[in-house]
């Protein structure tokens, strides 16, 4: 199976700034024959499930505030908040779909 | 309005089984893979099991292979999980969770239903 490593466990960003997370995975999850990277980032707030961000390492979820992106490729990902905001507080979880779904063990952002 | 309900969880003995099922309505039921995933108490996302749209393609993690059996019946755009020797390992939160291809991410999860194995 794919392991998938994030860092850091956890973080505490004062409001209006930027929160950073990176994800890691063991073996590459790029296609080739699509280009594409299988690679998802989740956000989960307390006592709820979670909920799709951004896949194919860049792309947002319909509806998701574009101050949430995704960059990297192939092993090195990372997701990003621009300016958090009270409600951004979650756990976050990096997830590949290359193969037998595996997630990341989740990033918990704090307020500062 | 999509939605995926969960029930069946509940206080278990180990050795014992337990049967999960997962409501799905608001979209084509029969086009989406179908999946359990777990979260034990304070910690992180496992994938559990999947089934593909037609139940052709039916895959386990290792730690419940042999013990749990995934199922669907798109009549009534249901999917279950059948857990057979439930050890005080399996106790989590499990969601219900669908994705429209093997290779795509979960689009909408469930609110979960809480599995406890103790004597």
């Amino acid at each position: 199976d794919i392991v998938m490593t994030q860092s850091p466990d956890s973080l505490a960003v004062s409001l209006g700034e930027r929160a950073t997370i990176n994800c890691k995975s063991s073996q590459s999850v790029s296609y080739s024959s699509n280009n594409k990277n299988h690679l998802a980032w989740y956000q989960q707030k307390p006592g709820q499930p979670p909920k799709l961000l951004i896949y194919w390492a860049s792309t947002r979820e319909s509806g998701v505030p574009d101050r949430f992106s995704g960059s990297g490729s192939g092993t090195d990902f990372t997701l990003t908040i621009s300016s958090l905001q009270a409600e951004d507080v979650a756990v976050y979880y990096c997830q590949q779909y290359y193969s037998t779904p595996t997630f990341g063990q989740g990033t918990k952002v704090a307020i500062k | 309005e999509v939605q995926l309900v969960e029930s069946g969880g509940g206080l278990v003995q180990p050795g014992r089984s337990l049967r999960l099922s997962c409501a799905a309505s608001g979209f084509t039921f029969s086009a989406f893979g179908m999946h359990w995933v777990r979260q034990a108490p304070g910690k992180g996302l496992e994938w559990v099991s999947g089934i593909s749209g037609n139940s052709v393609d039916i895959k386990y993690a290792d730690s419940v292979k042999g013990r749990f059996t995934i199922s669907r019946d798109n009549a009534k755009s249901s999917v279950f999980l059948q857990m057979n020797s439930l050890r005080p390992d399996d106790t989590a939160l499990y969601f219900c969770t669908k994705r429209i291809s093997a290779q795509a991410p979960f689009d909408f999860w469930g609110q979960g239903t809480l599995v406890t194995v103790s004597s």
